[in-house]
């Protein structure tokens, strides 16, 4: 199976709000409620950010969002911040044993 | 607080074996809520989910078709750890190597996301 499709990049200006695009198939993105988004900062570990398509944890920011329609799912950050300058990816469960992460998205805080 | 500390090699020969194990504290590798994964990340393949382990009155174990036939991940309740054995290491195998928590349920039903991260172990195959 491929890789969920991210664009490799995106940016904004502090305060504008931004989205992230996951595209996956009928068999990942579109078959199941379970897309996920991490945020990684250089030589760091990556942090999930949402779960279960629109599920925040509580130490996130609400400024954080997620979405799914059909065989793409979506990451919203309003209020752009400087710090929220890092990689973005989105993971989705692909049935039996599969589990499936995009190439991730480089947001750029301009 | 939840910790994922992992331990073994950083340079490993091809065609050998790779053997990661990974301390939990906070946590017990036999939980009823919690699977216990191997996730690695390269620039060539991004972040690529390996496998997983965890119990639910039996020890279950779930592996990518991508590396089936050479993964292992196996608990151990006696140390309440887990490690990943990948066998035939070839260049591509060349990765950061994360062990990771992920919960087995939310709100009853089965989930799939990683909530806690080792400090991954940068894993290097050559000569």
């Amino acid at each position: 199976q491929s890789a969920l499709t991210q664009p490799a990049s995106v940016s904004g200006s502090p305060g504008q709000s931004i989205t992230i695009s996951c595209t996956g198939t009928s068999s990942d993105v579109g078959a199941y409620y379970l897309v996920s988004w991490y945020q990684q900062y250089p030589g760091k570990t990556p942090k999930v950010i949402i779960y279960e398509v629109t599920q925040r944890p509580s130490e996130v920011s609400n400024r954080f969002s997620g979405s799914k329609s059909g065989n793409t799912a979506t990451l919203t950050i309003s209020g752009l911040q400087a710090e929220d300058e890092a990689d973005y990816y989105c993971c989705s469960y692909a049935g039996g044993t599969s589990v499936l992460f995009g190439g991730g998205t480089k947001l750029t805080v301009l | 607080q939840l910790q994922l500390q992992q331990s073994g090699p950083g340079l490993v020969k091809p065609s050998q074996t790779l053997s990661l194990t990974c301390a939990i504290s906070g946590d017990s590798v036999s939980s009823n809520n919690a699977a216990w994964n191997w996730i690695r990340q390269s620039p060539s393949r991004g972040l690529e989910w390996l496998g997983r382990t965890y119990y639910r009155s039996k020890w279950f174990r779930d592996y990518a078709l991508s590396v089936n036939g050479r993964i292992t991940i196996n608990p151990d309740t006696s140390k309440n750890q887990f490690s990943l054995q990948l066998t035939s290491l070839t260049p591509e195998d060349t990765a950061v190597y994360y062990c990771v928590r992920g919960p087995l349920y939310y709100l009853g039903t089965t989930t799939y996301y990683f909530d806690y991260w080792g400090q991954g172990t940068l894993v290097t195959v050559a000569s």
